[in-house]
């Protein structure tokens, strides 16, 4: 079964800095989606970015981007010039190939002003 | 175009009362999904549906069920609530006709306390 594992539970960075997030998942699939999510405290979840495994350019989202490491199942989120609204949990997710999505158990991320 | 829209926000239930959950979605999707988030915790699949008429169980499916009469609608419902239930439930929607979903589309949740 896919899992999905986020080793960070709680990450603080400096406003104007920049973060790295981690996520780990475990697969046999090699044809898969992965995401993530930011919720703010609002609870509202936001897809920030995804990633088509067989594609191997990482994506990028203005200030956000992805290092997708196929072979090391590592999908980690580089936030840049982190800005006070970025503070949230963050959610990595797979897709699974019955169209399913596992969550892992989140990254609370706090912005130091 | 309201996206998923979710009602009610919040519920208090007490212990063996019932309820259902309403969620539509108004973008054509074929899949829907009801999760439930627990304090602290990640999203858990509680079921889904592939399209009208068509449901599955997720990873924590006991004391709910849901039917799908339609595209748009999504509903789940509690029989015999218990404290372990106390959470908030996400519906989201995904995958237009003739296309594998990827992008999930959430709504806004609702929150239940079971006393």
């Amino acid at each position: 079964a896919q899992t999905v594992t986020q080793s960070q539970p709680e990450m603080s960075v400096q406003e104007a800095e920049t973060v790295t997030l981690s996520c780990t998942y475990d697969t046999s699939e090699s044809d898969y989606y992965l995401f993530w999510y930011k919720q703010p405290p609002s609870r509202q979840m936001i897809l920030v970015i995804r990633q088509e495994a067989y594609k191997q350019q990482n994506a990028t989202e203005n200030r956000f981007s992805v290092n997708f490491q196929k072979a090391a199942k590592s999908f980690s989120l580089k936030i840049s010039d982190s800005q006070l609204g970025d503070a949230a949990m963050y959610f990595c997710a797979y897709r699974t190939l019955d169209d399913k999505i596992i969550f892992g158990k989140g990254t609370r991320l706090h912005i130091l002003p | 175009n309201a996206g998923v829209t979710q009602t009610p926000k919040f519920r208090i239930l007490k212990i063996g009362q019932s309820m259902t959950l309403q969620c539509t979605q108004d973008m054509n999707h074929n899949y829907m999904y009801w999760y439930r988030q627990d304090p602290g915790m990640g999203l858990k699949l509680i079921y889904y549906s592939v399209g009208a008429g068509i449901t599955d169980k997720g990873e924590v499916p006991n004391g709910y069920n849901v039917s799908r009469s339609t595209t748009e609608d999504f509903p789940l419902r509690l029989e015999l609530a218990a404290p372990s239930q106390t959470s908030v439930y996400f519906c989201a929607s995904s995958g237009l006709p003739g296309r594998r979903p990827d992008t999930q589309y959430f709504g806004p949740g609702t929150r239940l306390t079971v006393l």
